[in-house]
């Protein structure tokens, strides 16, 4: 497994404005993915971050709107940029050590835009 | 369609039951499955994961899979309150990595 540690795990901010969150992890991961999990609903991949490349973003999301760092192969960043209240949400950073196995989230960010 | 589809519940059992969670999708390339349990206000915890057709047991849980059919099944024996939370069904899709979550089971045990 792999232990992931995810800030900060909630933030209330004004519209406009944007969030950064951060997932560290224990040991080093080729991929981390970020998902938003809305209000009662279930997990959407939001992008796939490599160290050393830029990230891939799914449909429906692009590098404006969440962009990422990838530093290194212990941490990466998501970026929430000009905030509404649409974006209220739960962000999730995730890490898979074994290639195609078992994948495992941090705690989650609880953003709320008011 | 959607890619990996899982009845929304509520499922109700009575404490000491088994509880049964299904789950189908799409993608006939997908190799490997996993179920996680999500608490509210808490993030996913995997539970089980499987990646060769039949029956996998750990503990009070069984995951079954059948990729002909394409489906995966979660057993949870003797159903305990603490087991009570939303259950998701996750696909690996086309072994890229990436997971495509169901829409989640509320799974409610009732002492």
């Amino acid at each position: 497994s792999a232990v992931i540690s995810q800030k900060p795990s909630r933030d209330i901010c004004q519209r406009g404005t944007s969030l950064t969150i951060q997932c560290q992890v224990d040991s080093q991961v080729t991929m981390m993915f970020w998902y938003r999990q809305q209000p009662g609903q279930s997990l959407t991949l939001i992008a796939t971050a490599n160290q050393g490349s830029e990230a891939t973003y799914e449909s429906g999301f692009v590098i404006d709107k969440f962009p990422i760092s990838r530093p290194n192969l212990t941490f990466s960043t998501l970026t929430v940029s000009n905030l509404s209240p649409e974006d209220s949400s739960i962000y999730l950073c995730s890490v898979e050590p074994r290639r195609h196995t078992e994948a495992f989230f941090g705690q989650g960010t609880r953003l709320t835009v008011v | 369609q959607k890619e990996v589809e899982q009845n929304s519940g509520p499922l109700s059992v009575p404490e000491g039951a088994i509880a049964s969670l299904n789950c189908t999708y799409s993608d006939r390339g997908s190799q490997s499955f996993f179920w996680y349990r999500q608490y509210s206000g808490k993030s996913p915890e995997l539970i089980m994961s499987i990646y060769s057709n039949g029956d996998k047991e750990d503990g009070r849980f069984t995951a079954q899979l059948n990729k002909a059919s394409q489906y995966v099944s979660l057993l949870i024996r003797d159903s305990q309150p603490s087991d009570s939370a939303t259950y998701l069904c996750a696909v690996n899709q086309g072994n890229t990595g990436k997971l495509i979550f169901g829409q989640g089971t509320t799974l409610q045990v009732k002492p």
